[in-house]
């Protein structure tokens, strides 16, 4: 157990819709990242944030959002939603959010588009 | 730019060795590894900084050849729980952003 938790362990949803994942980081961490793991692309860093501040960007659809509140949870929304966005999103989280630090993964939401 | 890895995937024996390799396009500044079993998170294994520094599980090792941008993971001894897909996540300039390779999927048998 890594210590980052995500909610909802699973989501089906449809086509057009729009869904919140929730990520709360290991305690004393204030950077959280986002990923997007699909099997066609890998695992693919999407956004990250420190401290509730963006502060660095990756391939990020428009249709999806993040942000990261003051007690250091984080929230990505995908709006929108497409067959192709069925993946599993992963939060990590680490200290300060620098080169030099491991990134802790949780355990990931699996995101279904029907 | 993805990092390659090498091979895609190996079947061993349980208590024989394995080498899993990384190799980038662009100067590293840091690589990290990671094992994933299906469906489940990826879990830290190593961190290998410019410089010199590495930090990581005791059973497993790696190495880090700045010049020649390349890392190899070594498993020795493999366990049965050593099966997974393994992962290097490089850092390509001081930012904050990893760029996952394709992953090497290892299976030991008894």
């Amino acid at each position: 157990d890594s210590g980052v938790t995500q909610t909802p362990k699973h989501l089906i949803t449809a086509t057009g819709q729009r869904v919140t994942l929730r990520c709360s980081p290991r305690s004393g961490d204030l950077s959280v990242y986002w990923y997007q793991q699909s099997l066609d692309q890998g695992l693919q860093f999407l956004i990250q944030y420190y401290n509730g501040e963006e502060r660095a960007k990756g391939n990020i659809l428009e249709r999806f959002s993040a942000q990261q509140f003051p007690d250091l949870h984080s929230e990505l929304n995908l709006s929108s939603l497409e067959l192709g966005d069925s993946a599993l999103y992963f939060c990590a989280s680490s200290v300060a959010g620098t080169w030099r630090e491991t990134q802790y993964f949780g355990p990931g939401t699996r995101l279904l588009v029907l | 730019q993805q990092p390659v890895q090498s091979p895609q995937a190996v079947i061993l024996r349980e208590g024989e060795d394995a080498v899993i390799n990384c190799s980038s396009s662009k100067a590293l500044y840091s690589v990290h590894w990671y094992r994933q079993k299906h469906g489940e998170a990826p879990v830290f294994l190593m961190i290998l900084l410019k410089g010199g520094e590495q930090k990581g599980h005791e059973k497993i090792s790696a190495s880090f050849n700045e010049k020649k941008q390349q890392s190899s993971l070594y498993l020795t001894a493999s366990q049965l729980s050593y099966s997974g897909t393994y992962f290097c996540a490089v850092n390509n300039n001081a930012g904050n952003m990893l760029t996952f390779g394709g992953g090497t999927r290892l299976m030991v048998k008894p």
